[in-house]
């Protein structure tokens, strides 16, 4: 099977803080995404990329960046954390041989 | 462009009785559909997925979907709810390489 792996289930951080959410997948697959999800909006795509170096805002990419160096490794950055960045975010990945989408455990994020 | 549209952010159901959870669809493409269940403080988990196979889907734990085109469905049954089955349930549509997710909804299983 499959594993997403994000680096932490809970994070609590303050306001202005520079934020890495790190997520790492234990097989070859290209195609990885950032989620955030809060109640009654469900999963909203922050960004995504398609292979090493590429990455692709989705639809709220304001005030997130990424990095994927590595083909294993999808981080999301926060430059400046602020209060209404305080959410679930949750790493996916797109497995083209079984068309499906694999998830990580979530990041639950707590900006103070 | 493509959206997923979730009716009811909150369904309770009595155990044993059946679950019924809404999903339509908009797609200009011919869609990809998937049902995934979250659990409280977990990821979210493959139940089923249409894939322009079988218009009638059956995935884990009892759950099946029917893919209808005329209506732009995909809802989700099961005969029997069991207590287990409470959690958030999101419908996604995909083409190529993304997914769009419903907002969810949240399953309630009353003893």
């Amino acid at each position: 099977d499959v594993k997403v792996t994000q680096s932490s289930r809970y994070l609590v951080k303050r306001t202005g803080e520079k934020v890495f959410l790190e997520c790492v997948q234990d097989m070859d697959h290209e195609n990885m995404f950032w989620y955030r999800q809060d109640p009654g909006l469900g999963l909203r795509l922050i960004y995504f990329s398609y292979d090493v170096k590429m990455k692709e805002k989705g639809d709220i990419p304001e005030g997130y960046s990424v990095s994927r160096e590595k083909k294993e490794r999808f981080s999301l950055i926060l430059e400046s954390a602020s209060t209404n960045q305080t959410s679930m975010y949750l790493c996916a990945l797109f497995n083209r041989d079984v068309f499906e989408a694999f998830f990580g455990q979530g990041t639950r994020l707590t900006v103070v | 462009a493509q959206s997923v549209t979730q009716l009811g952010s909150h369904v309770s159901v009595s155990e044993g009785a059946l679950v019924l959870l809404r999903c339509n669809y908009s797609s200009s493409v011919p869609p990809y559909l998937f049902w995934y269940v979250q659990y409280p403080n977990q990821g979210l988990q493959l139940l089923l997925k249409y894939t322009s196979a079988a218009t009638l889907v059956k995935g884990i734990n009892g759950f099946e979907a029917e893919f209808k085109k005329s209506e732009t469905s995909f809802h989700l049954t099961k005969p029997s709810a069991h207590m287990s089955d409470a959690a958030e349930y999101f419908c996604a549509v995909s083409s190529g390489n993304q997914f769009y997710f419903g907002t969810g909804t949240s399953l309630t299983v009353i003893p």
